[in-house]
């Protein structure tokens, strides 16, 4: 059974940072995409970073050269670090995988999610 | 980047109904690469559709996808008590992926 655990998530201050983790199991994380995707409180989904299988990554433009995805295939775990932090980076962040390791994706697993709360 | 709205904002209706939820691009979506997830109060999104058309695994017959280009739609046939919720429409044929801004299915 594939499941993905998100931990990490707080309050932090303007300007601070965070590492978000998604444990996942019944797959190995470097076999498909994974990505990040984040809904601000009432708001909607918003997709924010994707890492693929030859470890490429892509980020939404707002979050570019500031938040990093990364993965630890000895750990199957994939990472989120955020830095410079934004008020407006407040969301619960889910961690989600793509059924495949190429082409065009969609999402058949998400995590429960964790919320990252950017406030003075 | 392509813009999805979906329609209506709101949907009130009550069990055993039919519900039909749209979603329209801002330019054409390739392929039909195009997903629906229901998303319920405090839980992770659930993918129902993907390819416009085809169910993910486990999800009732009751849930279609059908649509291409621009104009898609998910219809659920006859409302059940666990179907009131968030739907969300995706596409992932061109980058960023981008999502639409959900159609609340509420009881009536």
């Amino acid at each position: 059974e594939v499941q993905l655990v998100e931990s990490g998530g707080g309050l932090v201050q303007p300007g601070g940072s965070l590492r978000l983790s998604c444990a996942a199991s019944g797959f190995t994380v470097s076999t498909n995409y994974m990505s990040w995707v984040r809904q601000a409180p009432g708001k909607g989904l918003e997709w924010v970073s994707v890492i693929n299988s030859d470890s490429t990554t892509y980020y939404t433009d707002s979050v570019k050269g500031r938040f990093t995805i990364s993965r630890d295939n000895s750990k199957n775990t994939l990472y989120l670090q955020m830095n410079s932090l934004r008020a407006e980076d407040t969301a619960v962040y889910y961690c989600a995988r793509a059924p495949y390791s190429y082409g065009p994706y969609y999402f058949d697993h998400w995590g429960q999610g964790t919320l990252v709360t950017v406030s003075s | 980047e392509i813009v999805l709205t979906q329609s209506p904002g709101t949907l009130s209706l009550s069990p055993g109904e039919r519900a039909s939820l749209s979603c329209r691009a801002s330019q054409s979506v390739s392929s039909s690469y195009l997903a629906w997830y229901q998303q319920k109060p405090g839980q992770a999104p659930r993918l129902l559709i993907y390819g416009a058309s085809s169910r993910a695994t486990g999800i009732p017959d009751r849930f279609s996808g059908s649509g291409s280009g621009t104009d898609f739609t998910l219809t659920i046939s006859r409302l059940e008590p666990e179907d009131f919720a968030v739907y969300y429409c995706q596409q992932y044929g061109s980058s960023p992926l981008t999502f639409g801004g959900g159609t609340k299915v509420e009881i009536k």
